[in-house]
């Protein structure tokens, strides 16, 4: 079983301010999820990636898959950025469509 | 398109009764699946379907049953509730195929056993 370890559990900052959360698991797998969790519940994909650096607006999300490490970055963070961000793993393995291994998430506040 | 739909958004039970959750999608995803998401715990699989009239258990399936009827639904049945199950219920699908695809998650059913 993949275990997927989120660091820190809760971050506060203030607006402006460079944000970094950090995803690590225990397993090699097929792809790492960023999720997007407000207030009230939805939950949004943010980025699906295998290798390298994806890029969308003010957010990034990098993996490393030698040392099975993924970063999100928040640049210019804004308070409409808090929510909760949830790092999930994929191990599609097979052609089969096992469901997601989740990190238990990184709660977010931005101040004003 | 609206994307995945769960009913209801919120119940409250006794303990002991029954209950089915429905998630529907209109993207003619073939996979679908159940989480449930607990404080502290991180969302855990439940259920989940590779197609219509096919199920498999995830990683907490006790107390749980699902049918997979027609392809856009997938219930979740609990046929006899216990204050455990007391969660936040989130069904998501996905597309078919050996590329790894994003999942898109309904907005959730919010269950109170008591």
């Amino acid at each position: 079983k993949n275990e997927v370890e989120q660091s820190p559990q809760n971050l506060t900052a203030q607006e402006g301010e460079f944000i970094t959360i950090n995803c690590s698991y225990s397993v090699g797998i097929s792809a790492l999820h960023w999720l997007q969790q407000h207030p009230g519940g939805g939950i949004v994909s943010l980025f699906m990636l295998s290798s390298g650096k994806k890029k969308h607006g003010r957010l990034i999300a990098t993996i490393n898959i030698q040392e099975k490490h993924s970063s999100l970055h928040i640049t210019a963070s804004h308070p409409r950025d808090s929510a909760v961000y949830i790092c999930a793993v994929a191990m599609y393995s097979g052609g089969g469509a096992d469901g997601l291994t989740f990190g238990k998430g990184t709660h977010l506040i931005i101040q004003p | 398109n609206a994307g995945v739909t769960q009913t209801p958004k919120f119940r409250v039970l006794k303990t002991g009764q029954s209950m089915t959750l429905l998630c529907a999608q209109d993207m003619n995803h073939e996979y679908m699946y159940w989480y449930r998401q607990d404080p502290g715990m991180g969302l855990r699989l439940i259920h989940y379907s590779v197609g219509e009239g096919t199920t498999a258990k995830g990683e907490v399936p006790d107390g749980y049953n699902v049918s997979r009827l027609k392809k856009q639904n997938f219930l979740l049945g609990l046929e006899s509730a216990a204050p455990s199950q007391t969660s936040v219920y989130f069904c998501a699908s996905r597309p078919t195929g050996l590329a790894v695809y994003e999942q898109y998650f309904g907005p959730g059913t919010r269950l109170t056993v008591t």
